[in-house]
C-alpha cells in the first residue's frame, strides 16, 4: 500500500515563475492537507480539500497561491510569480474519509526560489 | 487565531537521560496529536490523545493530555541516540475540521 507520494521532491523556479506540486493520497483517503514548513520551524497549515471541494483555505495567502483536489488525479498546490520568501518545504498530508485522527505525510517538495 | 507554543525550543542530552517536551494551546483543543521529524525527513506520526487527562504510553514514550485539554507533554525515559530529530506536537480545535495547528517543535539531539 503505497503511501502518500508528492512530487517533485525537489523544485527551482526562478523569481516570477510558477510552481506547480503534486500530491497523490493514500489510497482509500479522501482528505489532503498541505502544510508549509521553513527551515527551523515548524508546520503552517495552507489549505484543507476533499475531492472537488476546498473545506478550508485559511492558512493560504490571498495572492498567488491556489490548491485544488479534482475528481480524478492528484492534489496541486500552485503558486504563481514566485518570490524568494517562497522557498520553503512544502508537505502534504492525507487522512481516512472521517477526516479525524493521525495524517499521513508525504516526502515533501522542496522549492527553492533564485 | 489559535495558537500552539512548544518548548524547549532544543534539548541537548546525555543518552541515557530522559527528556520532556511541552505543549500549550491558547484554546481548548477537541485532540492533540504528536509527530516526529528525522533531519530532511516528512513528519510522521506518534500518537493521538483525545481525553481530559489521558495518558498514553507507547515502550519509553509517555504522553498526556491535561485535564484541560489545553496542554500535553511527551516524556522520553532513557533517551537513545535513534530519538534524534524533532517533536511536534498538533491541535485540532474544537470546529474538529481536521485541520491541524503545529508547535514549533523541539529539536532533541542525544550525545552518544
Amino acid at each position: 500500500n503505497a503511501g502518500v507520494m508528492q512530487n517533485p521532491r525537489h523544485l527551482v523556479r526562478r523569481r516570477g515563475q510558477e510552481a506547480r506540486l503534486r500530491c497523490s493520497p493514500m489510497k482509500g483517503h479522501s482528505h489532503v492537507y498541505w502544510y508549509r514548513q521553513l527551515p527551523e520551524e515548524g508546520l503552517k497549515f495552507m489549505v484543507y480539500l476533499q475531492k472537488e471541494n476546498i473545506i478550508d483555505e485559511s492558512g493560504m495567502p490571498k495572492e498567488r497561491f491556489s490548491a485544488e483536489f479534482p475528481k480524478e488525479g492528484p492534489s496541486i498546490l500552485r503558486i504563481q510569480q514566485v518570490v524568494r520568501g517562497d522557498s520553503a518545504a512544502y508537505f502534504c498530508a492525507s487522512s481516512p474519509p472521517s477526516g479525524l485522527g493521525e495524517q499521513y505525510f508525504g516526502p515533501g517538495t522542496r522549492l527553492t526560489v533564485t | 487565531g489559535q495558537q500552539v507554543m512548544q518548548i524547549p525550543q532544543y534539548q541537548h542530552v546525555q543518552e541515557g537521560e530522559d527528556f520532556t517536551t511541552y505543549c500549550n494551546s491558547s484554546t481548548t483543543l477537541s485532540n492533540i496529536q504528536w509527530y516526529k521529524q528525522r533531519p530532511g525527513g516528512h513528519p510522521v506520526f506518534l500518537i493521538q490523545l483525545v481525553k481530559s487527562g489521558e495518558v498514553k504510553k507507547q515502550k519509553r514514550l509517555t504522553f498526556q493530555f491535561g485535564e484541560a485539554k489545553k496542554n500535553s507533554s511527551l516524556h522520553i525515559t532513557a533517551t537513545q541516540t535513534t530519538d534524534v530529530g524533532t517533536y511536534f506536537c498538533a491541535g485540532s480545535g474544537s470546529g474538529n475540521t481536521g485541520k491541524l495547528i503545529f508547535g514549533q517543535g523541539t529539536t532533541l539531539q542525544v550525545k552518544p
